[in-house]
């Protein structure tokens, strides 16, 4: 069964520095988003993108925060200038369509020290 | 807002015993879905069961099953005949039917263990 991948795994990164993670959706989803989920902590939505822009953002998501879908497979999320409490688990998530379920890959790991 | 809480941080169950998993929700909406997925060691977030709130009739998928209340706004899950692999950490979400958003509230996890 296809998967949504998401890499690296765990990265780890200085504070102020620039990291992007990467996702591949399935194939045939049309809709994308990012959570996060800070350790021990509730998952919280980050953004929804669809049609090659942002439909969706929380208010965590500021003007550090950036998303693209530059050649029709990667998806990705880009902190342009990390902060401590920007550690968390990262999951990326598709959709074909809005009422179709939500499939979540296995998360990336960020550790901002 | 909408909110969702899961009271329980962690539950434990023996196998092939049963135990359910609560979840409360806070919402002025009438048409919504509720879903509970698994996270196991592995991270990834599965997708365990889905309600509509328009239907009156619980979901049920294989050992899973649902108590939904919408009048009490209560969700519970219920797995029966528990197995080793069913321990992870469960979360309950919300989802607007409305045409404006369609993102995930989550609660906070219950940490299910299952004891041989």
């Amino acid at each position: 069964e296809p998967e949504v991948t998401q890499t690296p795994s765990h990265q780890v990164t200085q504070m102020g520095q620039e990291v992007i993670l990467r996702c591949v959706p399935i194939s045939n989803h049309l809709y994308f988003y990012w959570y996060r989920q800070i350790l021990g902590q509730k998952v919280e939505f980050l953004v929804s993108f669809y049609n090659n822009e942002i439909s969706e953002k929380s208010e965590i998501f500021d003007d550090q925060f950036s998303v693209e879908r530059p050649d029709g497979s990667n998806f990705t999320l880009k902190i342009r200038s990390t902060k401590l409490e920007d550690s968390a688990m990262y999951f990326c998530a598709g959709r074909t369509g809005l009422i179709s379920p939500l499939h979540f890959g296995n998360g990336t790991r960020l550790t901002v020290t | 807002a909408q909110t969702v809480t899961q009271s329980q941080p962690e539950m434990s169950v023996q196998e092939a015993e049963t135990v359910t998993l609560s979840c409360t929700y806070d919402t002025s909406e009438s048409d919504y879905y509720l879903f509970w997925y698994k996270q196991p060691p592995s991270r990834q977030m599965i997708l365990v069961i889905r309600q509509e709130a328009y239907k009156q009739q619980n979901a049920t998928e294989n050992r899973f099953s649902v108590n939904f209340q919408k009048a009490a706004k209560s969700f519970s899950l219920k797995i029966s005949d528990s197995q080793l692999g069913d321990a992870a950490m469960y979360f309950c979400a919300y989802r607007s039917a409305g045409k404006n958003t369609d993102k995930l509230i989550f609660g906070t996890g219950t940490r299910l263990q299952v004891f041989p």
